[in-house]
């Protein structure tokens, strides 16, 4: 069965309004989770590191403003997308480290994704 | 910085013709490679992995042999069903993991007909 579940799986909103996206880990805690975008006929883009209990790590270019993400437990991380605009419209997908001991070499685990569409 | 590249697609084939999907890979040090699986519909599945210099990968069939000298990790397949339809990433996680964080290849799309 799924390990990683999101939540919703695709959402149609109006520009100017904000989505919330849930990642929830099934299977194990998890105290990192990472977030990618994915844009049609494109690569996964990593968009922050989740950590939690603490802020979120965003890689370059990505606005922290705009893609607010909270780990507030060890089985869920949510990605919210504010004043969202067509051009955020994409897919976003959640995976989940499993745990590696020191190495942290545990496999990581995705999401189903969420597509997101913006008016 | 590292990066992953793979062969364009969409690449199509007929039923138990032989696969290749060709990804290469700039990183420094010994990066740790993964074959990535994307059913559609479904979130990523791992396929294999390999995470030092000359090991194989291998499941499902599928295969790729991790080649420090020409930095590549090709997927091969010998005989291909249309189950096997699907988007495949290339990708690395690079020295000491760096959090965890995979860098992924553009993805290949395969369609299989009967």
């Amino acid at each position: 069965g799924a390990v990683v579940s999101q939540h919703p799986s695709w959402v149609i909103c109006k520009s100017g309004t904000s989505v919330k996206i849930e990642c929830r880990s099934l299977d194990f805690q998890a105290t990192t989770m990472f977030w990618y975008r994915q844009f049609p006929k494109q690569s996964l883009m990593l968009m922050a590191t989740s950590n939690e209990g603490s802020k979120a790590t965003y890689e370059q270019g990505v606005e922290k403003d705009k893609f607010l993400i909270n780990h507030a437990s060890l089985t869920l991380s949510t990605l919210t997308v504010t004043s969202a605009h067509p051009e955020d419209s994409s897919f976003y997908i959640c995976s989940v480290r499993s745990w590696g001991g020191v190495t942290n070499t545990g496999e990581l685990f995705f999401g189903e994704g969420s597509r997101l569409t913006v008016l | 910085g590292n990066s992953v590249t793979q062969m364009e697609g969409p690449v199509t084939l007929s039923e138990e013709a032989f696969l290749t999907i060709n990804c290469t890979y700039t990183a420094t040090g010994y990066p740790s490679l993964f074959w990535y699986v994307q059913y559609p519909g479904e979130g990523l599945q791992l396929l294999l992995k390999a995470t030092k210099a000359d090991d194989k990968g291998s499941n499902k069939g599928f295969e790729a042999t991790y080649r420090k000298e020409t930095t590549s990790f090709h997927l091969e397949k010998g005989s291909v069903q249309v189950s096997d339809s699907a988007v495949y990433f290339c990708a690395l996680r690079g020295l000491y993991n760096q959090g965890g964080k995979l860098i992924f290849g553009q993805g290949t799309e395969l369609s299989v007909k009967p």
